[in-house]
């Protein structure tokens, strides 16, 4: 069965960085895009970034773009959020998303449990 | 970017009710439109996709119309297990913006 295993999260201070990761099991994870989504805690959802399936196109929401970078290893199954420069308001619940095809502008139909981020001084 | 708005923001309805929720784009786009169920305390989960396509194990009561910018989301006969936030999202192009989102309750 798909799953997708975040993990990575924590405390830390404005200004710092964090590197999340998604361990993918039970599918063929170089067949698909990515997502990688998040929740601020008892708010709504906000994409965040895509990769497909290569990871050769990859796109953010405008508030990270130029802080946050996601990659995938396909060899090892894995996907990865690095964030830098985090802001408060970068605080909520990173979820990893497998996309239903291999280019990431399409539906998410699994996702993983969550990994939750606080930005906090 | 293209906008998505979603009402009602919450409902309250009966088991058995028929209840439609709304998502509205600043702007509008080709059939590229997915509707995600989040049940409380649950992660989300996909139910319908391309406007209308039901993804596989979700029940028949759930129904997806709607083109250009006005897009409906339809539970003809409220269960309740069907106690969740429901979001919209558009995947025609970055960015995969979300609707903020109906919760529906049973009354």
């Amino acid at each position: 069965q798909v799953q997708l295993v975040e993990s990575g999260g924590g405390v830390v201070q404005p200004g710092r960085s964090l590197r999340l990761s998604c361990a993918a099991s039970g599918f063929t994870f170089s067949n698909y895009a990515m997502h990688w989504v998040r929740q601020t805690p008892g708010k709504g959802l906000e994409w965040v970034a895509l990769t497909s399936y290569d990871g050769s196109n990859r796109d953010y929401v405008d508030s990270v773009k130029g802080r946050f970078t996601i990659s995938r290893d396909n060899s090892n199954n894995t996907l990865h959020l690095q964030m830098n420069g985090l802001r408060t308001e970068d605080t909520a619940i990173y979820y990893c998303v497998r996309v239903r095809s291999l280019i990431g502008e399409s539906p998410g139909d699994y996702w993983g449990q969550g990994t939750l981020v606080t930005v906090s001084s | 970017d293209i906008q998505m708005t979603q009402s009602p923001s919450s409902l309250s309805a009966s088991v058995g009710d028929r209840v439609t929720i709304t998502c509205r784009a600043s702007q509008g786009f080709s059939n590229y439109l997915a509707w995600y169920q989040q049940k409380p305390g649950k992660i989300p989960k996909l139910l319908i996709y391309d406007v209308s396509t039901l993804q596989s194990g979700v029940p028949s009561r759930f129904s997806g119309s709607g083109s250009g910018t006005d897009f409906t989301l339809t539970i003809s006969s409220l269960q309740p297990e069907d106690v969740a936030t429901y979001y919209c999202q558009k995947y025609n192009s970055a960015p995969l913006t979300f609707g903020g989102g109906t919760k529906v309750e049973i009354k």
